[in-house]
């Protein structure tokens, strides 16, 4: 299995300030077709989760462009240029290079 | 819109049996692989199993592997998932999950999910 290693596990931002979570693959997740399988997914409180960005840094529809996506090989970054309230949540990474597999998630608090 | 409702979560004893159903709308199902995935309470996200858009590909986790088989009635717009040989650990909320593309192993939507609790 491939390895998602989400870092950091929690984080506490101020509103209006950024965020920035790191994912790191065991391997890579550039397929012989050149597309990069790597996703992130939001869980808000008490809802599944909801899909972020997809294939590194394509932000899925109606999700704002605060949100931002990047990385290549083994390392990805998600960004929150301006976090809001409602961005409050845990936020996972997950590859679908092989069968997928999931970060261990991280939470995001408002201060 | 998209949406996705499971059903036939409960308390079950090791050793017993659930079939969890996920039912869809808002898209055409028999153009769609589909997923379970689980999540133990207060813990993280994990994948237990797929299903090809016309049924000829199935993968399993290794942890489930032998004892959870998934199925699809495209006639009715429903996933299944069998549930056999039931362990605490497999104590979680289940979840269903459209592919994001007709062959892709990823996931775009997602169901609220339904308690599985397997205890004595």
């Amino acid at each position: 299995d491939i390895v998602m290693t989400q870092t950091p596990l929690s984080l506490s931002v101020t509103p209006g300030q950024p965020a920035s979570i790191s994912c790191k693959s065991s391997q890579s997740l550039l397929y012989s077709d050149g597309k990069t399988y790597l996703y992130w997914y939001l869980q808000q409180p008490g809802q599944p989760p909801q899909l972020l960005i997809d294939e590194v840094s394509n932000r899925f529809f109606g999700v704002p462009d605060r949100f931002s996506g990047s990385g290549s090989g083994t390392d990805f970054t998600l960004k929150i240029s301006r976090v809001e309230a409602e961005d409050i949540g845990v936020y996972y990474c997950m590859q679908s290079m092989h069968l997928p597999t999931f970060g261990q998630g991280t939470k995001l608090e408002i201060k | 819109q998209v949406q996705l409702v499971e059903s036939g979560g409960g308390v079950v004893q090791p050793g017993g049996s659930l079939r969890l159903s996920c039912a869809v709308s808002g898209f055409i199902f028999i153009n769609y692989g589909m997923h379970w995935v689980r999540q133990t309470p207060g813990k993280g996200l994990e994948w237990v199993a797929l299903m090809s858009f016309d049924g000829t590909e199935k993968k399993y986790s290794e942890s489930v592997k032998g004892r959870f088989t998934i199925s699809r009635d495209n006639s009715k717009n429903t996933l299944y998932l069998e549930m056999n040989s039931l362990r605490p650990e497999d104590t979680a909320n289940y979840f269903c999950a459209k592919a994001l593309h007709k062959t892709s192993w990823s996931l775009d939507y997602w169901g609220q999910g339904t308690l599985v609790i397997v205890s004595s």
